[in-house]
């Protein structure tokens, strides 16, 4: 069973704030993801990384930086929410211990800027 | 690259009807498949995979076998609840290429509803 956490669930904040989505996973992974999730429902990579002190920006360009200094952790921020980053944020780990390396995800995040 | 077509949704059937979703894939080598389940306000959960050609996953009464002759992992499931509601997306996890190899292609999900 895999044990990722996201906080908050929900956030409603308004434009020009800084925010920061929290993710934590407690499996030990050392790889860890970032999606953007459209109303549409596809899913975009936004931010990856290979373990602590590494990260890499994904498929799809966001102004949202990540870091990764402790294993357990990636948080996502924004500096200043705009309307545009309305969307669900889900985050995800994976390792390949066993041989295959299966992505776990939270539960998400959904973010409204009003 | 690596491409994941699924087919489109909505799907809508009927308690106990049988279930196909349709996916197929466009890979190098020896791609992992996956078929991720999203209930409503929830995130992915991993339904089943396989690793190899021939390989079938199954959990919870659904089944998919990889096909590497067709390039499809079709999902299927005999007789399908009203808590089957959901987004079901199709994955693929392509061999070592170096950077970025830890990468999961999605397909853009196919929403099915189950009535009673």
């Amino acid at each position: 069973e895999a044990d990722i956490y996201q906080t908050p669930r929900y956030l409603v904040i308004g434009t020009g704030k800084k925010i920061t989505l929290e993710c934590s996973q407690t499996m030990g992974h050392d790889k860890m993801y970032w999606y953007q999730q459209d109303p549409g429902m596809e899913l975009h990579l936004i931010h990856y990384s290979y373990g602590v002190n590494s990260t890499e920006k994904g498929d799809l360009s966001s102004e949202s930086t990540v870091s990764r200094i402790r294993t357990e952790h990636f948080p996502l921020t924004l500096e200043s929410a705009r309307p545009s980053h309305t969307s669900q944020y889900l985050c995800a780990s994976s390792s390949d211990r066993g041989n295959v390396d299966t992505q776990y995800f939270g539960p998400g995040t959904r973010l409204t800027v009003l | 690259g690596d491409s994941v077509t699924q087919m489109e949704g909505p799907v809508t059937l009927s308690e106990e009807a049988f279930l196909t979703i349709n996916c197929t894939y466009t890979a190098t080598g020896y791609p992992s498949l996956f078929w991720y389940v999203q209930y409503p306000g929830e995130g992915l959960q991993l339904l089943l995979k396989a690793t190899k050609a021939d390989d079938k996953g199954s959990n919870k009464g659904f089944e998919a076998t990889y096909r590497k002759e067709t390039t499809s992992f079709h999902l299927e499931k005999g007789s399908v609840q009203v808590s089957d509601s959901a987004v079901y997306f199709c994955a693929l996890r392509g061999t070592y290429s170096g950077a970025g190899s830890y990468q999961l292609t999605f397909g853009k999900g196919t929403k099915l509803s189950v009535i009673p």
